[in-house]
C-alpha cells in the first residue's frame, strides 16, 4: 500500500528554536494534512493544503505543499512549551477516494 | 460543540470477549472513519464509511466489523478480541471527498488481556 515517510521521528529543542519536519510519498498526492496530537487526545487539523507549491501559515506555523506533488513540510518558529505533541502529515491521493495515508509521527519536546 | 465523541475512553477485556465502540459526530457529515494508533505506526484505517448505511474496509480490517445504520453513528465490533487488538482506536468524520479534512474523537483505549 501507500507509502508515507514522516521524520524526523522525534526531536529534542529548546525553547525559542526553530522546528522543520517533512513527509514524503511513493505517489502523488491532491491533499496534504498536518495534525498535531497532544498526550490522551486525538489529532487536531493544524493546515490544510490543495495545491502543489502553496505555502500556508497558521501563527507560528507554516507548511508547504512540494511542487512535486509528493511532499510535503512543516515549520514551526520560536518554538514554546505547549508545542510539545506528535506532529503527523496525511495525504490524499486521487484514486483513494475518501481515504488519507498518515506518517508515522514526529514526536516534538521542548525543553524550557 | 460536541463534534465527535467515542465511547467508552477506556476498556479492559479478556481473550475472546466482544465488545462495541461507539462514535457519534454531530456535524452532519457523510463520511466517518475509524482507526487504530499503536506506537511508531501512525494511523491505521481499519473500516470507514461513505454514506448512511454502506462500509468499507481499510487496511487492517481483519477481526473487526462495522454498522453505520444510522448518518450520526458508527460501531466498531470486536466480536472475539485479541491481545494484537491492544490499541488505541480513533473515530473520525469527514464533510466530503474533495477537501477531506477529517475530525478525529478522543480515542478509545483498549486493553486485551
Amino acid at each position: 500500500g501507500q507509502q508515507l515517510n514522516q521524520s524526523p521521528q522525534s526531536m529534542f529543542i529548546q525553547e525559542g528554536e526553530d522546528v522543520s519536519m517533512n513527509c514524503t510519498s511513493s505517489s502523488i498526492f491532491n491533499t496534504w494534512l498536518w495534525y498535531k496530537q497532544e498526550p490522551g487526545e486525538g489529532p487536531v487539523l493544524l493546515i490544510a493544503l490543495y495545491k502543489a507549491g502553496e505555502l500556508t501559515s497558521n501563527g507560528r506555523l507554516t507548511a508547504q505543499f512540494g511542487i512535486t506533488r509528493k511532499d510535503s513540510f512543516l515549520n514551526i518558529s520560536a518554538s514554546i512549551p505547549s508545542d510539545v505533541g506528535i506532529y503527523f502529515c496525511a495525504g490524499q491521493e486521487e484514486t483513494s477516494g475518501s481515504r488519507l495515508t498518515f506518517g508515522e509521527g514526529t514526536q516534538l519536546t521542548v525543553n524550557p | 460543540n460536541a463534534g465527535v465523541t467515542q465511547t467508552p475512553k477506556f476498556r479492559v477485556l479478556k481473550t475472546g470477549q466482544s465488545m462495541t465502540l461507539l462514535c457519534a459526530q454531530d456535524m452532519n457529515h457523510e463520511y466517518m472513519y475509524w482507526y487504530r494508533q499503536d506506537p511508531g505506526m501512525g494511523l491505521r484505517l481499519i473500516h470507514y464509511s461513505v454514506g448512511e448505511g454502506t462500509t468499507a474496509k481499510g487496511e487492517v480490517p481483519d477481526g473487526y466489523n462495522v454498522s453505520r445504520l444510522k448518518k450520526q453513528n458508527f460501531l466498531l465490533g470486536l466480536e472475539s478480541a485479541a491481545p494484537s487488538q491492544t490499541s488505541v482506536y480513533f473515530c473520525a468524520s469527514s464533510y466530503s471527498e474533495g477537501k477531506n479534512i477529517q475530525y478525529f474523537g478522543a480515542g478509545t483505549r483498549l486493553s486485551v488481556l
